[in-house]
């Protein structure tokens, strides 16, 4: 069964820093995706970014990054430059193949960033 | 444009209770999905709409729980006979689903936070 893996609880980074947020992946599909959301304390999910399985590269969006090792099965989250904005609960979760519930999302137990001024 | 909608945003109901909690998607997004956000079961997959197709029920927690989506779009999660361990946080999420590139990323709503007495 899928399974989604998020060993930090809480993390604590200095602001102006960078920080990696560590999920590991269990599945046995060769077709997925992985994303991760950001719920800060308003509690709604933010996308913040998405890999493909097939993604060669690693996937970048904007302070975001997306460490991807296929081999490891992982795919850390990496985030430049801290803002204290940034300071919320991460969540990353691998989407399952379409035709399982229409790619429904597996989380993982998340991650709560907290960034230090 | 505007985002996913969910209403009420809070919710306080007594034990026994029936509730209603809406979900309206983004336009044009034809798939739909409900998730629930609790404190000892994470975030978990209730139901998916693809359209108006007849869902896969199997992911809601019990025979207590339904939904249904009307033309499409919105989307009403019904629990009967509300128990303590309904208490959580009901996210609602939509996607484009077949728009590339954007291929299934599910945007959510705010959530719906129901306490039951």
């Amino acid at each position: 069964a899928q399974k989604i893996t998020q060993t930090q609880p809480g993390m604590f980074v200095q602001e102006k820093e960078a920080v990696t947020l560590d999920c590991t992946y269990d599945t046995s599909d060769q077709s997925y995706g992985l994303f991760w959301y950001k719920q800060p304390s308003s509690g709604e999910m933010i996308f913040l970014i998405y890999q493909g399985s097939y993604d060669e590269q690693n996937a970048t969006e904007g302070r975001y990054s997306l460490n991807f090792q296929k081999a490891r099965k992982s795919a850390n989250l990496v985030i430049s430059a801290s803002q204290l904005g940034d300071s919320a609960m991460y969540f990353c979760a691998m989407r399952e193949p379409y035709y399982n519930q229409g790619g429904k999302l597996i989380f993982g137990q998340g991650t709560e960033l907290s960034v230090k001024p | 444009g505007a985002g996913v909608s969910q209403s009420p945003s809070n919710k306080v109901t007594e034990k026994g209770k029936d509730v209603e909690l809406r979900c309206d998607p983004i336009s044009g997004h034809t798939a739909l999905y409900w998730y629930r956000q609790s404190l000892g079961q994470g975030l978990e997959f209730l139901i998916y709409f693809q359209g108006n197709s007849a869902p896969d029920k199997s992911g809601l927690p019990s025979d207590r729980f339904s939904a249904e989506r009307t033309g499409g779009s919105v989307s009403t999660l019904t629990i009967q006979r509300t128990q303590q361990e309904d208490s959580a946080v009901y996210l609602c999420a939509s996607s484009p689903f077949w728009d590339r590139p954007k291929l299934y990323e599910q945007y959510f709503g705010p959530g719906t936070r129901l306490t039951v007495t």
